[in-house]
């Protein structure tokens, strides 16, 4: 059974601040992402990952980094946190990179004040 | 950009009715068609999905059709249940890229 996790359910941060969201699988996959999930739009691709230390930037990388050192872990920093960046992240894994089924972590919900 | 239009956005049906999701996609590239179910406070699981070269698909209660040339395809659920009230997402894949449809709230009423 795959397990992605999510560091924290919840995190409240101020303007200005640099936020860390680390996500880890457990399932040996390659691939990564991270999305954010907003009301009424649906779940928006922020960046991916097929390899260690390898990214591309999705739909909306405006604003967010990321970092995979270690092949189970990916992390999505957010260099000087807004409040338009206020939303839920969730992040997912896949075995197989292209048309194929991926495995979502609980989720973050932040709030930046 | 490619989008995913995803209908209705909210859905009530009385118990043992039958619901239908409908999401029309632009990108003709896609091939890849999965449906995810996000419980309240969860995450989104996958429940069904469709190749490009498949019709239709069913798993028990619930059935996916796919109709390419209309670059449309739908979620079909029978006899629901309350334990199939969440929120359902479409989404049209081609290799890595994942357009995910906004949304549809079912609530199946008691």
């Amino acid at each position: 059974d795959v397990k992605v996790t999510q560091s924290s359910r919840y995190l409240v941060k101020r303007t200005g601040e640099k936020v860390f969201l680390e996500c880890v699988q457990d399932m040996d996959h390659e691939n990564m992402f991270w999305y954010r999930q907003d009301p009424g739009l649906g779940l928006r691709l922020i960046y991916f990952s097929y390899d260690v230390k390898m990214k591309e930037k999705g739909d909306i990388p405006e604003g967010y980094s990321v970092s995979r050192e270690k092949k189970e872990r990916f992390s999505l920093i957010l260099e000087s946190a807004s409040t338009n960046q206020t939303s839920m992240y969730l992040c997912a894994s896949s075995l197989v990179l292209a048309d194929n089924e991926q495995f979502f972590g609980p989720g973050t919900r932040l709030t930046v004040l | 950009g490619e989008n995913v239009e995803q209908h209705p956005s909210t859905l009530s049906v009385q118990e043992g009715d039958s619901a239908v999701i409908k999401c029309t996609y632009s990108d003709s590239a896609s091939n890849y068609f999965p449906w995810y179910k996000q419980e309240l406070g969860k995450r989104p699981q996958l429940i069904i999905d469709i190749r490009s070269n498949v019709g239709e698909k069913k798993d028990q209660r619930i059935a996916v059709t796919l109709n390419k040339t209309a670059k449309h395809f739908s979620l079909h659920i029978t006899e629901t249940q309350p334990e199939d009230s969440a929120v359902y997402f479409c989404a049209a894949v081609r290799t890595y890229k994942y357009i995910f449809g906004t949304g549809t709230r079912l609530k199946v009423l008691a």
